[in-house]
């Protein structure tokens, strides 16, 4: 089975600066998604950014990157100019067949704390 | 506006007593999730729908149970049996199928049930 493991269950950063949120995972998939989403404290879960397996380019969605590595199966998200707005509870996930479906297998999350 | 309706917010049960939580989608999309969040666990999946008339058990289903009778609604009902049921409720939905389907999940505000 699919595991997603996200090592940092908390992790704090100045306002404006730079902050990187790692992300692993377990398959013997070859063509897959990941994805990272956001809950702030409202709870509602939001997409931030999207990868597709083969795609060697690393995603980017203004302000959030993503470091792919595909061998080493690591996932992480850069989150740069970080503001007030982007303190949540961010999840990595991994897309994966289940039945004919498609299911999301979740880490556990890292809190992320914006200092001003 | 589209979107996932999740009804209510907030719920609190007595031990021994069944509940029902409401999901509602008008993004018309096909397949359906329910996934339970505690603290520091990530979202779990507890059952999914692909069509109408359809589900199937998810990584945590015992406990609970759900109806697909029509496209656009997925209620979930905590019964008794459910040992530990205080947490969070995610329903999500997607659209399933064809070239842009990547997997990805549009999720409801969320229902905190609490067990008293």
């Amino acid at each position: 089975a699919q595991t997603v493991t996200q090592s940092q269950p908390e992790m704090s950063v100045q306002e404006a600066e730079t902050v990187t949120l790692s992300c692993t995972y377990d398959t013997s998939e070859s063509d897959y998604y990941l994805f990272w989403y956001k809950q702030p404290p409202s709870r509602q879960m939001i997409l931030v950014i999207r990868q597709e397996a083969y795609k060697q380019q690393n995603a980017t969605e203004n302000r959030f990157s993503v470091n792919f590595q595909k061998a080493a199966k690591s996932f992480s998200l850069k989150i740069s100019d970080s503001q007030l707005g982007d303190a949540a509870m961010y999840f990595c996930a991994y897309r994966s067949w289940i039945g004919s479906n498609y299911k999301l297998t979740f880490g556990k999350g890292t809190l992320l704390t914006v200092n001003p | 506006d589209g979107g996932i309706t999740q009804s209510p917010k907030y719920l609190f049960r007595k031990e021994g007593q069944n509940v029902t939580l409401s999901c509602e989608q008008n993004l018309n999309h096909d397949a359906m999730y329910w996934y339970r969040q505690d603290p520091g666990q990530g979202l779990r999946l507890i059952y999914y729908s692909q069509i109408v008339n359809d589900f199937q058990k998810g990584d945590i289903a015992e406990g609970y149970s759900v109806s697909r009778e029509k496209k656009e609604s997925f209620p979930l009902t905590v019964t008794s049996a459910q040992k530990n049921p205080t947490a969070f409720y995610l329903c999500a939905s997607r659209p399933s199928g064809g070239a842009g389907d990547t997997g990805e999940l549009f999720f409801g505000e969320g229902s905190r049930l609490t067990v008293l």
